[in-house]
């Protein structure tokens, strides 16, 4: 089946800072990405789809100068927590739908731990 | 009401059972079915998809859709432990493009040896 790659899987950082995660689909070109969060015991959590070439949309209640996302190409599409602060520790992962169909592969996740 | 409806379980069967996992779900408009399968601490892997209504089989799964009571399910013959993880369903409307995917709040499976 088609890859989707995270990077990185685990980070921490300080409270303050800001993280970026890559979402990458290796073999596939997608026009659409999504970005979920997950809480432990949790479902996922669609926070925002990214489109290439044009704004992301965001979920109701996802602050989008916070969750900034950028899909710069078919391939890539990146998450980036600005100011990232202890409650937004979670496990994020992202997953891309081909440019043909609808099908929809998910990356590895990323575990954020904001310490 | 949600759009999509899942017993989120747990479910507890012994080794070599038969699994059924059920979604529900309220919007006609969905035509395209998915069954992801996410084990702890990792993201969902796609198990199968499937557009029409009947069965769709794959080794020891099957999906089945019965878009006249809004139903899918998921079969898992001669259970194994390694099955036991968090299973999603997940849908959408046909057409291509942005459709958003709608995922059911997944059930988790234990197989107990």
């Amino acid at each position: 089946g088609a890859v989707v790659s995270q990077h990185p899987s685990r980070v921490i950082c300080k409270s303050g800072t800001s993280v970026k995660i890559e979402c990458r689909s290796l073999d596939f070109q997608a026009t659409t990405m999504f970005w979920y969060r997950q809480f432990p015991k949790q479902s996922l959590m669609l926070m925002a789809t990214s489109n290439e070439g044009s704004k992301a949309t965001y979920e109701q209640g996802v602050e989008k100068d916070k969750f900034l996302i950028n899909h710069a190409s078919l391939t890539l599409s990146t998450l980036t927590v600005a100011s990232a602060h202890p409650e937004d520790s979670s496990f994020y992962i992202c997953s891309a739908r081909q440019l043909a169909g609808n099908t929809i592969y998910f990356g590895e996740g990323s575990w954020l731990t904001v310490v | 009401q949600k759009e999509v409806e899942q017993d989120p379980g747990p479910l507890s069967v012994p080794e070599g059972a038969i699994v059924s996992l059920n979604c529900t779900y309220s919007n006609s408009a969905f035509q395209y079915f998915m069954w992801y399968r996410q084990y702890s601490r990792k993201g969902p892997e796609l198990l199968m998809y499937t557009y029409s209504s009947g069965n769709k089989e794959d080794g020891r799964f099957t999906a089945q859709v019965d878009k006249s009571s809004k139903y899918i399910s998921l079969f898992i013959r001669d259970s194994q432990p390694s099955d036991s993880a968090t299973y999603l369903c997940a849908m959408s409307p046909q057409s291509g493009g942005y459709q958003k995917v709608t995922f059911g709040t997944g059930t988790k499976l234990q197989v107990i040896p």
